[in-house]
């Protein structure tokens, strides 16, 4: 069945340091793919999607493409903030259908 | 709009006491899903909607839990008995179809259950 992983966490990175957060995904069809953020004591939240191949989904100075060949959507932000320490899932969606399937979710800790 | 909203937001009961879970969800969405987060588990999808219809239930771990859509803004979902283990955070998230395309789910803040 389809499946996302993404890298275990926490990673912990200083204010304005470069984040990555890997994400690969097994899917049978053409899958939409999706980032969401989770702040402490809230629910999830969108932020940012691609449709198909080669798109790149970005929001809030953070980036992800949609690579086909290597089954992959990592995250990327280019200077974190404290604000953004928050727990991130990457998901995808298997084109036609609403169900998503979710990766177990990476910690980032930001300090000052 | 309000977004998704759920009730109660901490919810603790003993074990063996009925728990029910409430959510409205965007006006004009079209699907409806409850999920739950573990620390074990991670996010679990348990079942969702599509026009007041249940669609997909596999994920409901047991006949001890159910989940109802009466109407397009409200749906329950209700444990009866509770146990230790269902101890976790339920979210509901709703969505609006687009002409075969995936749209975004938007989630509620979750109801924090603690069934002691």
């Amino acid at each position: 069945g389809d499946s996302v992983t993404q890298m275990e966490g926490p990673v912990t990175l200083s204010e304005e340091a470069f984040l990555t957060i890997n994400c690969t995904y097994t899917a049978t069809g053409y899958p939409s793919l999706f980032w969401y953020v989770q702040y402490p004591g809230e629910g999830l939240q969108l932020l940012l999607k691609a449709t198909k191949a080669d798109d790149k989904g970005s929001n809030k100075g953070f980036e992800a493409t949609y690579r086909k060949e290597t089954t992959s959507f990592h995250l990327e932000k280019g200077s974190v903030q404290v604000s953004d320490s928050a727990v991130y899932f990457c998901a995808l969606s298997d084109g036609g259908f609403q169900k998503l399937v979710f990766g177990t979710g990476t910690r980032l800790l930001v300090s000052p | 709009d309000a977004g998704v909203i759920q009730s109660p937001r901490h919810e603790v009961t003993e074990m063996g006491q009925e728990v029910t879970l409430r959510c409205k969800p965007i006006s004009g969405h079209d699907y409806l899903f409850w999920y739950r987060q573990t620390m074990m588990r991670g996010l679990e999808l348990l079942i969702y909607f599509n026009n007041n219809v249940p669609i997909d239930d596999s994920g409901m771990p047991e006949d001890r839990f159910s989940a109802k859509m009466p109407n397009a803004s409200f749906s329950t979902l209700k444990i009866q008995p509770s146990e230790p283990r269902d101890s976790a955070v339920y979210f509901c998230a709703s969505s609006l179809q687009l002409a075969g395309y995936t749209d975004t789910q938007y989630f509620g803040p979750g109801t924090r259950l603690t069934v002691l």
